[in-house]
């Protein structure tokens, strides 16, 4: 079975506090992805990486940075987190080729004070 | 790009009765489609797709949907619902020139009563 964690289910942080998610697949996806999810809105796209290094913005980036060192893992980075960044945050994996469908970790509950 | 519609944000229900989530898309290219799960606290775990081929598609605890070219749904249905499908749905498409992107619906809730 694909696996994809994240680092935290749950966070607090302090408004201008930098914040670091993490998210780490064992499944040797190309694709990763950093979604945000708020009620009433469904999912929207942060940021994507479709290989090491490389990242594409999504709808949503501003106020966001990513890094992608090693396949496996994805990082999204808050630079200073602020109250209206307060949301779930969901990580997702997906293969080049193949199944089509993309693989969602379990969710990081971030709250900004 | 696309856009997902979701038109109802909750759906009450009770036990053992049908349930029709429904799900419409904007363009009219050839697309692929998906329904997820989400239950409490939980990440989205996939309950059925659409890439080709039957338009009725059957996914994992009894749902199944129906592609419907003509009129860009792609609604999600299952006979006798329990309890334990409370939970939120959410449609989603992609392209199948640019299918990692991914658009997804606001959701809808399924709360089912005894």
């Amino acid at each position: 079975d694909v696996k994809v964690t994240q680092s935290s289910r749950y966070l607090v942080k302090r408004t201008g506090e930098k914040v670091f998610l993490e998210c780490v697949q064992d499944m040797d996806h190309e694709n990763m992805f950093w979604y945000r999810q708020d009620p009433g809105l469904g999912l929207r796209l942060i940021y994507f990486s479709y290989d090491v290094k490389m990242k594409e913005k999504g709808d949503i980036p501003e106020g966001y940075s990513v890094s992608r060192e090693k396949k496996e893992r994805f990082s999204l980075i808050l630079e200073s987190a602020s109250t209206n960044q307060t949301s779930m945050y969901l990580c997702a994996s997906s293969p080049l080729q193949g199944t089509y469908e993309q693989y969602f970790g379990p969710g990081t509950r971030l709250t900004v004070t | 790009a696309q856009s997902v519609t979701q038109l109802d944000s909750q759906v009450p229900v009770f036990e053992e009765a049908p349930v029709e989530l429904r799900c419409n898309y904007s363009s009219s290219v050839s697309v692929y489609l998906f329904w997820y799960v989400q239950y409490p606290n939980q990440g989205l775990q996939l309950l059925l797709k659409y890439l080709s081929g039957s338009t009725l598609v059957k996914g994992i605890n009894g749902f199944e949907a129906e592609f419907n070219k003509s009129q860009t749904s792609f609604h999600l249905r299952k006979p006798s619902v329990h309890i334990s499908d409370t939970a939120e749905y959410f449609c989603a498409v992609s392209d199948q020139w640019n299918f990692n992107k991914f658009y997804f619906g606001s959701g809808t809730k399924l709360n089912v009563k005894p």
